[in-house]
């Protein structure tokens, strides 16, 4: 099966702590995203990477951290710089072929700080 | 910059009515456009997209036709159930940049 895979699925840190947020991807996508969503929100891109060695920053990197050593996987690390880190946070992986472009979704990871 | 703006939610219909969610945006190009589906708990699921001028994207009943002269992608549905509650997500990619622009969303519940 194909897909996109984000694990855990929830998360308790205690404030103060760094934590990786994994994503892993089958689908042979080039490009990788991280996205926030905080509740009753829209998504807020966090960071891309369109190959891999190579990412860039979106809207909010601030707080954020990640790498991209392996084609398949893309993970986000949540430093303790991140003031507000409570939320749910998505990873998309992306392709362009004849039909276009169309980024895909995994089912996130809802990430509870104390 | 490319942005896109969604009706404000949330919607709330019965069992079988007719939906409209609003969406337009601004693109300088030619962009293509989606809409995603997220249910509660869950990622966003790619629910149709259109290409380019006059193109209509559908799935699950649900469709959406790219105005280029009004700048919309309006999504629509002949007759909801209660499974199509979820959240709309519009968003329009800029070819150059491999990326999407989401609009905010819109919260539709339908009450059967």
């Amino acid at each position: 099966d194909g897909g996109i895979t984000q694990s855990p699925k929830y998360l308790f840190r205690k404030e103060g702590q760094n934590v990786t947020l994994s994503c892993e991807q089958n689908l042979n996508h080039d490009a990788m995203y991280w996205y926030r969503q905080d509740p009753g929100q829209g998504l807020r891109l966090i960071y891309y990477s369109q190959i891999v060695n190579d990412f860039q920053k979106g809207d909010i990197a601030e707080g954020y951290s990640v790498s991209r050593e392996k084609k398949e996987s893309f993970p986000l690390t949540v430093t303790s710089a991140q003031k507000n880190p409570t939320a749910f946070y998505l990873c998309a992986s992306s392709f362009t072929g004849p039909l276009g472009y169309e980024q895909y979704f995994g089912p996130g990871t809802r990430l509870t700080v104390t | 910059g490319n942005s896109v703006t969604q009706m404000e939610g949330p919607v709330t219909l019965s069992e079988e009515a007719f939906l409209t969610i609003n969406c337009t945006y601004t693109a300088t190009g030619y962009p293509s456009l989606f809409w995603y589906v997220q249910y509660p708990g869950e990622g966003l699921q790619l629910l149709l997209k259109a290409t380019k001028a006059d193109d209509k994207g559908s799935n699950k009943g649900f469709e959406a036709t790219y105005r280029k002269e009004t700048t919309s992608f309006h999504l629509e549905k002949g007759s909801v159930q209660v499974s199509d509650s979820a959240v709309y997500f519009c968003a329009l990619s800029d070819p150059g940049a491999q990326k999407l622009v989401f609009g905010q969303g819109t919260r539709l519940t339908i009450n059967p």
